[in-house]
């Protein structure tokens, strides 16, 4: 079976402080990655994809980045945080891309101060 | 763009008794999305309840339905008879031509009471 593993389960923050947040997935290859967004109160955004190692596109600009260093591990990062990053943050993946099902990780949530 | 408009919530129903939560999208970049209903029980990662592929099809789990409806272009999320279990947040949400983005709402709470 699948398994996805989003770390850490939530963060406290400061403003200016740098940020990783993690995901892997287990029991599922060369799967599509994605990494989506919520703000307390907005809707879910969707922020980067990734299809393969190495390769992710930016779907959302919001002063973070993302990488995919290996097949089963996919990363979202800034050097500098901002308060309109706080929010809940959600990796999910798919076998396929187009409208396949995603399937989601636990979430993590950030509270930048 | 591609958008999805849902029941504001918060949603307070009792045990027993019947729910929809409507949902109606825009989908700009595609003819037929695939629609999906999601969930998030409290403490728990976001899940899939139920996706339906052709217009005019109904999908179905857990005891809730809903069905694709592309001349009013809606996908309203029903049970007849709710359980105190069933509170949580339900997202209606699209798939676009764009790799694998979903386009959500804005997530409706529900609160079943005993």
């Amino acid at each position: 079976a699948q398994t996805i593993h989003q770390w850490p389960v939530a963060e406290i923050k400061a403003v200016g402080s740098p940020l990783s947040l993690g995901c892997t997935i287990k029991g599922k290859s060369s799967p599509n990655l994605y990494w989506y967004w919520q703000a307390t109160g907005g809707t879910l955004q969707q922020l980067f994809y990734s299809i393969t190692v190495g390769q992710v596109e930016s779907v959302v600009q919001l002063n973070l980045s993302a990488s995919r260093p290996k097949d089963d591990q996919f990363i979202l990062s800034t050097e500098k945080l901002l308060l309109s990053h706080s929010g809940f943050y959600l990796c999910a993946w798919s076998l396929m891309g187009g409208q396949d099902t995603q399937y989601f990780g636990p979430g993590t949530r950030l509270l930048v101060l | 763009g591609d958008s999805v408009t849902q029941t504001e919530g918060p949603v307070t129903v009792s045990e027993s008794e019947s729910l929809i939560i409507n949902c109606t999208y825009s989908a700009t970049s595609i003819a037929y999305p695939n629609l999906f209903w999601y969930v998030r029980y409290p403490g728990e990662g976001l899940q899939l309840l139920l996706k339906v592929i052709t217009a005019g099809q109904k999908g179905s789990s857990r005891g809730f339905e809903a069905t694709y409806n592309k001349e009013t272009t809606s996908f309203h999320l029903q049970k007849a008879s709710v359980q105190e279990s069933d509170s949580a947040v339900y997202y209606c949400a699209l798939g676009t031509q764009v790799v694998g983005q979903l386009t959500f709402g804005r997530g409706t709470r529900l609160q079943v009471y005993a």
